[in-house]
């Protein structure tokens, strides 16, 4: 069974640093890209960031873009978030999620874990 | 402001057919990429409903179905039932001026009356 779990988040002050994990388990990891998707309390969700299946093509949302870090280790089947200068608007439920599809531009979110809640605040 | 507009909220009886838009542009669905659709029902994660436009993941009922057309996009759910009060959202691919990446609708909150 294909299954993702977050884990990291917590309380952060602004400006300051967090690291989000999510562990994978029942598929091939490294042939999948993977997504972190956040929502905010009471809000839609919004893609943050992506990355290909061997790690060397990422992609992040504007309003993340040279805060927020996405990387994976294939052979511990891991994929992170480094999050840094972190702002109130930041906080979230973050979900990781695994993407389908070919090619990049018809990706999906076919699989998710049940989410890591970031909160920023002094 | 979601790329990608739908409507804060539709309601149903029992047994009728609901249908929630997506509306976007000439730099989403308007550039003929997929449109998927997740719902997520209260305190839960989101999961896939439709992919690639009309297709359904297997254990999704065929009461769900969806459609695409020039710059917009449907979710169609018929015989409604007091389960599919949830969330429902759309998502495609975005290549404004900006840059690139995936985008959501805004999200439509379905009650079942």
């Amino acid at each position: 069974e294909v299954h993702l779990l977050e884990s990291g988040g917590g309380l952060e002050q602004p400006g300051g640093s967090l690291r989000l994990s999510c562990a994978a388990s029942g598929f091939t990891f490294s042939n999948y890209a993977m997504s972190w998707v956040r929502q905010a309390p009471g809000k839609g969700l919004e893609w943050v960031s992506a990355i290909s299946g061997p790690g060397g093509s990422t992609y992040y949302a504007d309003s993340v873009k040279g805060r927020f870090t996405i990387s994976r280790d294939n052979s511990k089947n891991t994929l992170y978030l480094q999050m840094n200068t972190l702002r109130a608007e930041d906080t979230a439920v973050y979900y990781c999620a695994k993407m389908a599809g070919h090619p990049l531009n018809t990706y999906y979110m076919d699989v998710w874990g049940k989410g890591t809640t970031v909160t920023v605040s002094s | 402001q979601s790329a990608l507009t739908q409507p804060p909220s539709v309601s149903g009886a029992p047994g009728q057919r609901v249908t929630i838009s997506c509306t976007g542009s000439s730099s989403n669905i308007g550039a003929s990429y997929d449109v998927h659709w997740y719902q997520q029902l209260p305190g839960t994660a989101p999961k896939l409903l439709i992919y690639g436009n009309n297709n359904r993941p297997s254990g999704v009922p065929d009461r769900f179905s969806a459609s695409k057309s020039g710059t917009s996009a449907s979710l169609a759910i018929t015989g409604l039932q007091a389960e599919d009060e949830a969330d429902y959202y759309c998502q495609s691919f975005d290549s404004g001026l900006s840059g690139s990446g995936w985008v959501f609708g805004g999200g439509t909150k379905l009650t079942v009356l």
